[in-house]
């Protein structure tokens, strides 16, 4: 089953602008981050953030959590067309336990 | 190696045969997952290593599906039987004990005619 559900499921916007994804997730998480994944393949780690946390920063990403409302953000800053690509938002209970992913948001970012 | 690699990168096998798929993970990192991924979805866990434990076989969709590592290394994904549903990306991914980030490997793109 999967945990998120990422909003909006297609975004597409100009070089330049920013990028807002959202996630909503079901069951209690210890932390939730954020992937990247190009073309279908591997995913790359983005951003983490713990549920003590409401806020977090890195580079041009900022992530924000609502635990009461058992949702995320993603925002990206000035986008490039490099950013284009599908976001995924994952969240974890616990220790090691598996991700339990939501579909992603895909993105694309026209030059 | 510096990263999990998988192997083979595709594959496309007839209906009703088995296949193999491989995963090594980093070096030293304890926990090993299996993904999969089915066009334009997010992704499916599968099964899941946590050093010498018994594996987390939850998320296995049916006795068709199998998986071993050995010595705490490299791990297997055996498909019997394959059936066109099957046809998906299975990705691995691996962390240390330490650390939540996962690091995800390339994936095997299967394809099941």
């Amino acid at each position: 089953s999967q945990q998120g559900e990422e909003d909006p499921q297609a975004l597409s916007i100009q070089e330049g602008e920013n990028a807002t994804m959202n996630c909503s997730y079901k069951t209690s998480i210890n932390n939730l981050q954020w992937y990247r994944q190009n073309s279908g393949r591997g995913l790359v780690h983005l951003i983490l953030i713990r549920s003590n946390e409401r806020e977090k920063h890195s580079g041009r990403l900022r992530v924000t959590l609502d635990t009461s409302k058992k949702s995320s953000s993603l925002l990206i800053t000035a986008s490039r067309a490099a950013d284009t690509a599908s976001y995924f938002c994952a969240g974890r209970s616990s220790g090691n336990t598996p991700l339990v992913f939501g579909k992603g948001t895909r993105l694309s970012v026209i030059a | 190696g510096a990263g999990v690699s998988q192997s083979p990168s595709n594959k496309v096998t007839e209906k009703g045969k088995d296949v193999e798929l491989r995963c090594d993970p980093i070096s030293g990192h304890t926990a090993l997952y299996w993904y999969r991924q089915s066009l334009g979805q997010g992704l499916e866990f599968l099964i899941y290593f946590q050093g010498n434990s018994a594996p987390d076989k939850s998320g296995l969709p049916s006795d068709r599906f199998s998986a071993e590592r050995t010595g705490g290394s490299v791990s297997t994904l055996t498909i019997q039987r394959t059936q066109q549903e099957d046809s998906a990306v299975y990705l691995c991914a691996s962390n240390h004990l330490a650390g939540p980030e996962q690091f995800f490997g390339p994936g095997t793109r299967l394809t099941v005619l």
